[in-house]
């Protein structure tokens, strides 16, 4: 099966710093999905796409719908240690999900 | 309310053993998947059905059998375990179609000895 690009593989970063991560396909895509993963725990939605060019935010999240639908991005603004966790970008092309490899992020108090 | 759901939470068998996982939604959703979470973090999909009929199997061994006794459910058994088969479970629910988001259960997770 497909499996998208994400990238950092991961991150280690200060309480306060933004982040950026992203995500690439070599197919386009007609959905974006993100979530985040906490330790011991199934993954958690946290901002869907529909539309290439979308900007979406969910507190301090905000993800974008690439222009070309063959990526996605998503940054977290001033990083709190709750923040920790595995972030997986998704992208459906049709019905089917393919997930991306996953970008940990640490942050330090 | 738990939208999706999973038992067990911990599974530890022997090698060659016969285990089932259980995959419960209440989301009225009529589309689940389950899901395979290797020591490197992958997802990587199973099985996917709709309306309890097979749509996806991607190339899993044929010791995996999921069943779908009613569109909430889907249950996952597994033959002859393998230590390979060691991993994290996750069950998942969505609406059929496009632009649908996935909702994933907390997942199983499974170490064959």
């Amino acid at each position: 099966g497909q499996q998208l690009n994400q990238s950092p593989q991961s991150m280690f970063i200060q309480e306060g710093e933004d982040v950026s991560m992203n995500c690439t396909s070599s197919s386009i895509f007609n959905t974006w999905l993100w979530y985040k993963q906490d330790p011991g725990e199934g993954p958690v939605l946290l901002i869907a796409l529909y539309k290439a060019g979308e900007l979406t935010s969910n507190g301090r999240l905000t993800a974008q719908f690439g222009i070309t639908r063959k990526d996605s991005f998503l940054n977290i603004s001033a990083s709190i240690p709750s923040d920790v966790g595995i972030y997986f970008c998704a992208g459906q092309p049709g019905n089917q999900f393919y997930f991306g490899t996953g970008t940990s992020l640490t942050v330090i108090p | 309310d738990t939208a999706v759901s999973q038992t067990p939470k911990y599974l530890v068998t022997q090698m060659g053993n016969d285990k089932s996982i259980k995959c419960e939604q209440n989301l009225g959703h009529d589309t689940m998947y389950w899901y395979k979470q290797d020591s490197k973090k992958f997802l990587k999909i199973m099985f996917s059905y709709n309306n309890k009929e097979l749509i996806i199997n991607e190339t899993v061994p044929n010791r995996f059998s999921p069943k779908s006794p009613d569109k909430a459910h889907l249950n996952l058994h597994i033959n002859s375990l393998e230590l390979g088969d060691s991993a994290v479970y996750f069950c998942a629910s969505s609406r059929t179609g496009r632009g649908q988001s996935q909702f994933f259960g907390p997942g199983t997770r499974l170490t064959v000895l």
